[in-house]
């Protein structure tokens, strides 16, 4: 069965103190690996798509990189509004449609 | 271009009751999934249907059912509430079945079951 772990659950950080998120997975046989952005109360918003180890993304503050067993989402000086839940999730090759998600952390930076 | 849409925003419904939620996605998608949202969790998946067919199905119980229209516009039906079947419930569209295509998300509809 998919599994998707992220760590850690809740990051706090002061305005400009750049850090990294980590999503472990286990697929079998990876089709495509997702990061999305959800504030409280709304659907998750799409950021990247990564399909192969050693792929990078960026976009604005966010840069996010994949290995055969994780994948990183860095946030460089981040800003307030950067504030929210950071959910990823893996599509297998098996089971075309279904995304597997992790449970989220919840980034707080504050001013 | 409008994005994902669903409807009711909120709902609340007492234990036994039938609820469906609704779903239209963006132009030119021709696939919809659901995924249900516990507080706190990450959404699991519940249903995938593209050109009105089934695709996928999560493990839930048959007390879920799902359709898709042929204008791509899908329903997410649930009989005999239960407590914990409260989450937020997500509709996500993507051009095609294949996984490639990336998922773009509605902003839910909130049950809650009395």
């Amino acid at each position: 069965e998919d599994q998707v772990t992220q760590s850690p659950e809740a990051l706090r950080l002061q305005e400009g103190e750049s850090s990294s998120l980590n999503c472990s997975y286990t697929v079998s046989g990876l089709r495509g690996l997702f990061w999305y952005r959800q504030d409280p109360g709304k659907g998750p918003e799409f950021l990247f798509t990564l399909y192969s180890a050693g792929e990078e993304k960026e976009k604005e503050r966010l840069k996010a990189t994949l290995t055969k067993k994780e994948s990183f989402l860095h946030i460089t000086a981040p800003k307030p509004e950067d504030s929210a839940t950071y959910l990823c999730a893996v599509q297998a090759t098996t089971n075309a449609g279904k995304s597997t998600f992790g449970d989220g952390t919840t980034l707080t930076v504050k001013p | 271009d409008a994005g994902v849409t669903q409807s009711p925003t909120h709902l609340i419904k007492t234990r036994g009751q039938h609820v469906t939620l609704r779903c239209s996605p963006i132009s030119g998608h021709k696939s919809v999934s659901w995924y249900q949202q516990v507080l706190g969790q990450g959404p699991q998946f519940i249903f995938q249907y593209y050109e009105k067919e089934e695709r996928g199905r999560g493990n839930f119980p048959d007390r879920f059912s799902a359709r898709q229209f042929p204008n791509y516009s899908s329903e997410l039906n649930v009989n005999a509430l239960l407590l914990g079947d409260s989450a937020l419930y997500l509709c996500a569209s993507s051009r095609s079945g294949d996984s490639y295509n990336e998922q773009f998300f509605g902003p839910g509809t909130r049950l809650t079951v009395l």
